[in-house]
């Protein structure tokens, strides 16, 4: 079965610092990946997907990047956090054009900025 | 433009009751699917109930059903038999316009906060 992990779980960093949110996937090949970012009591907001290695598009022009060093690894990263990039980080994935378009989430990340 | 419509912020029921959440869409896709997620107060976004639009039959999951009104664009999730770890955010999404087949983007509603009571 498919599992997704991601980690931290929590992490409070001040202004200025930088960023690295890991995802992972396991049990599938060459899924679709995604960044979302929710602020407190609100809806998700897509920040970055990905179709494969290498292989990024933005949806929201912002402080953070995106990357996928390997096949079941997303990365979310910032060179310097701004206070507004505080809010709960989803990572998801989908089997992509092999099967169904659900997605499926993991555990998130709560990011705190100060 | 595309859009999911969820009018209802919070919502009360009592135990073993049943609850139905609110969802409209819009969309000029011809061929697009609907979903629904739990989101507990844990964060972890949960998938609970998926409809597609040619499917002929309504949705169901256990104690969860969606009643799909395709004529009225609406969606609604209902959850039978309320329990008291039926406490959460759902949200209502469908895939977006053009991002079926190799990105599968999803666009959300805004969610309802449903609160089980003993």
């Amino acid at each position: 079965s498919q599992t997704i992990h991601q980690w931290p779980a929590t992490l409070v960093q001040p202004v200025g610092s930088p960023l690295s949110l890991e995802c992972t996937v396991e049990g599938t090949s060459n899924p679709n990946l995604y960044w979302y970012r929710q602020a407190a009591g609100r809806g998700l907001q897509l920040l970055f997907y990905s179709v494969g290695i290498g292989q990024i598009s933005s949806e929201v022009p912002q402080n953070l990047s995106a990357s996928r060093p390997q096949d079941r690894q997303f990365i979310l990263s910032s060179k310097k956090l701004l206070l507004s990039d505080s809010g709960f980080y989803l990572c998801a994935w989908n089997p992509g054009t092999s099967g169904t378009d659900t997605q499926y989430f993991g555990p998130g990340t709560r990011l705190t900025v100060l | 433009a595309q859009k999911i419509t969820q009018t209802q912020p919070g919502m009360f029921v009592q135990e073993k009751e049943a609850v139905t959440l609110d969802c409209t869409y819009d969309t000029s896709d011809p061929s697009y699917g609907l979903f629904w997620y739990k989101q507990p107060s844990s964060g972890e976004m949960i998938f609970l109930i998926y409809q597609g639009s040619y499917d002929q039959q309504n949705a169901t999951e256990g104690r969860y059903s969606l009643n799909f009104q395709k004529a009225r664009k609406s969606a609604n999730l209902v959850i039978s038999a309320s329990q008291l770890g039926d406490s959460a955010m759902y949200f209502c999404a469908m895939r977006e316009e053009g991002g079926g087949g190799a990105t599968n983007k999803l666009i959300f509603g805004t969610g309802t906060l449903l609160a089980v009571q003993p």
